[in-house]
């Protein structure tokens, strides 16, 4: 069965500290995302990929940066968290070469920063 | 100006009847694509149904339909014959262009209830 595998369901940070985010994919898809769900706001792009060691901004990338040194796997960074990036925060994938373009997603990862 | 309107936080049906969820859309491109996702309440989202600009009919998926009126500028979810494991999160998004596979902007979600 094909995976999008976010590492950690639920985190809680303090204010000012550095977090990882992994996303790992196991379908050898070359497109990655990153989106934070808020309610009311429904799903924001903050980067992707569409390459290793290539990322893209999205529509939110303040605060975040990424990183994707192999295929499978994309990282989302929070050099210094805040309270406002308390959030949920969906992974997904895609394949390069595709007619449709739907996104496969993880679970999420709900982070809390106090 | 907003991408996906999906105008109906919250929705109702009685377990067996019809639903219709609502989505516009505000596009230039004429090439884009449109999807259904489902969100239950464990938090993965699944993909339900596509359609693609340039096709000719209504895309249709077991029990989802999607009502595609272009010059309208409007996708809508049709789901027959509710069932209770339809209690989910739904969204409308939209893929513009045809090499940017995968990029795609989302709508604020409906909230759909079904009843027994």
């Amino acid at each position: 069965d094909v995976k999008v595998t976010q590492s950690s369901r639920y985190l809680v940070k303090r204010t000012g500290e550095k977090v990882f985010l992994e996303c790992v994919q196991d379908m050898d898809h070359e497109n990655m995302f990153w989106y934070r769900q808020d309610p009311g706001l429904g799903l924001r792009l903050i980067y992707f990929s569409y390459d290793v060691k290539m990322k893209e901004k999205g529509d939110i990338p303040e605060g975040y940066s990424v990183s994707r040194e192999k295929k499978e796997r994309f990282s989302l960074i929070l050099e210094s968290a805040s309270t406002n990036q308390t959030s949920m925060y969906l992974c997904a994938s895609s394949p390069g070469q595709t007619n449709t373009g739907e996104l496969f997603f993880g679970e999420g990862s709900r982070l809390t920063v106090l | 100006a907003q991408k996906i309107t999906q105008t109906q936080p919250g929705m109702f049906v009685q377990e067996k009847e019809a639903v219709t969820l609502d989505c516009t859309y505000d596009t230039s491109d004429p090439s884009y694509g449109l999807f259904w996702y489902k969100q239950p309440s464990s938090g993965e989202m699944i993909f339900l149904i596509y359609q693609g600009s340039y096709d000719q009919q209504n895309a249709t998926e077991g029990r989802y339909s999607l009502n595609f009126q272009k010059a309208r500028k409007s996708a809508n979810l049709v789901i027959s014959a509710s069932q209770l494991g339809d209690s989910a999160m739904y969204f409308c998004a939209m893929r513009e262009g045809h090499t940017n596979a995968g990029k795609s902007t989302f709508g604020d979600g409906t909230t759909l209830t079904v009843k027994p």
